[in-house]
């Protein structure tokens, strides 16, 4: 069936440090692939998507490409800040389980001063 | 504005209780979510809905239960048949269809037994 594994953590990153967060799927067919980010205490918001092959997805400097050869969604930051601090998902929606997503484990990212 | 309402934000529940967690959207979102979420283990689908008065199991659906009988509203029950029923459960909502579509999630709510 459909999966998502990701990257496990927890992150620990000083300021302006490189990110990045593994993410690899399982899918038939062609599924459209999402990152979310969860803040302490509050539901999950979505952070950037790709709903092709070789789409970027971005947003607030996190950027992830859709890899159909390494069936990969990696999610990436060039320089993160302390505000970045808290619990990303990876997930896919496969329109042919009638729309249904599949989240990975999430992984923690602490970012210190 | 629009968005997804879960209330409350804490519940406890005592042994052999049911208690119902509420979930509204006004997003007019055809679809409607319910996942639990343990430290660890990411989210698990529990139940979904794509049409009025129809519902599916999802993963871990034994000791729960849903209804839909308004578009707006998809409330959760967790019954005395749910043994460990101690998570933070997440209701979410989308449009059906398009492979651009994306899960609106509401603040959830913390459940705890007593």
């Amino acid at each position: 069936g459909d999966s998502v594994t990701q990257m496990e953590g927890p992150v620990t990153l000083s300021e302006e440090a490189f990110l990045t967060i593994n993410c690899t799927y399982t899918a038939t067919g062609y599924p459209s692939l999402f990152w979310y980010v969860q803040y302490p205490g509050e539901g999950l918001q979505l952070l950037l998507k790709a709903t092709k092959a070789d789409d970027k997805g971005s947003n607030k400097g996190f950027e992830a490409t859709y890899r159909k050869e390494t069936t990969s969604f990696h999610l990436e930051k060039g320089s993160v800040q302390v505000s970045d601090s808290a619990v990303y998902f990876c997930a896919l929606m496969a329109q042919n389980t009638g729309n249904q997503f599949y989240f990975g484990t999430g992984t923690s990212l602490t970012v210190i001063p | 504005d629009g968005g997804i309402t879960q209330s409350p934000k804490y519940l406890f529940r005592k042994e052999g209780q049911n208690v119902t967690l509420s979930c509204e959207q006004n997003l007019n979102h055809d679809a409607m979510y319910w996942y639990r979420q343990d430290p660890g283990q990411g989210l698990r689908l529990i139940y979904y809905s794509q049409i009025v008065n129809d519902f599916q199991k999802g993963d871990i659906a034994e000791g729960y239960s849903v209804s839909r009988e308004k578009k707006e509203s998809f409330p959760l029950t967790v019954t005395s048949a749910q043994k460990n029923p101690t998570a933070f459960y997440l209701c979410a909502s989308s449009h059906l269809g398009a492979t651009n579509e994306k899960l609106f999630f509401g603040s959830g709510t913390q459940l705890s037994v007593l």
